[in-house]
């Protein structure tokens, strides 16, 4: 039973280019959790999704930042411009149903770099 | 708005048990989690209490008191695979995910 997948692990985009990062949730999960870590820092919730559905995006920059989980495929995250202060770990997170804060799967992480 | 706080380092020795502890600041949640993070790691999910008081988990014991806006996260007999950071983390009643700081755990031989 695969764990939650990430994909790129390690991605380099200059100043102004676009960075997509892709989350396949485990095997039965519908939820998914998009949240952003800087070095020695927690986690910072972005984004929650259910399939086709945004469900919470309080977190998520206003600007240059979308998230989607369509009907088939992995959720994306999208960072449009990206600039060097979007250099982070970004993690995603997936659960069965809706429990909230309570057992959620993380994925490897995607470790973006803005050059 | 909420906040959660932790201490941000811990140290103790092999063998030893420590006490790792959250307070809060929140007007309503539905419970607390516990997640440990080994460096360059992932999050993992150790513990929940969604009630006051005391669960186990193997060498893991977390706590939470709401009357007094506190809970932590107990490790027994510490191991060197247990220096990691760890994480308290609540869902509040406005549907926000909140993750504490962490606190580094260094576990000295």
């Amino acid at each position: 039973n695969a764990g939650v997948m990430q994909n790129p692990r390690h991605l380099v985009r200059r100043r102004g280019q676009e960075a997509r990062l892709r989350c396949s949730p485990m095997k039965g999960h519908s939820h998914v959790y998009w949240y952003r870590q800087l070095p020695e820092e927690g986690l910072k919730f972005m984004v929650y999704l259910q399939k086709e559905n945004i469900i919470d995006e309080s977190g998520m920059p206003k600007e240059r930042f979308s998230a989607e989980f369509p009907k088939e495929g992995p959720s994306i995250l999208r960072i449009q411009q990206v600039v060097r202060g979007d250099s982070a770990a970004y993690f995603c997170a997936s659960s069965p149903k809706d429990r909230g804060i309570y057992e959620q799967y993380f994925g490897p992480g995607t470790r973006l770099t803005v050059t | 708005g909420q906040s959660l706080e932790q201490p941000s380092e811990v140290t103790a020795v092999e063998g030893a048990i420590v006490q790792i502890n959250c307070t809060y600041q929140t007007s309503g949640f539905y419970g607390l989690s516990w997640y440990q993070q080994h460096d360059g790691g992932a999050p993992t999910f150790l513990s929940y209490n969604g009630l006051d008081g005391l669960e186990e988990t193997g060498r893991f014991s977390s706590f939470l008191s709401r009357s007094d806006s506190y809970g932590y996260l107990l490790l027994q007999e510490l191991q060197m695979k247990d220096s990691a950071s760890y994480f308290c983390a609540v869902r509040d009643y406005g549907q926000n995910f909140v993750f504490g700081p962490g606190t580094r755990l260094s576990v000295l031989p």
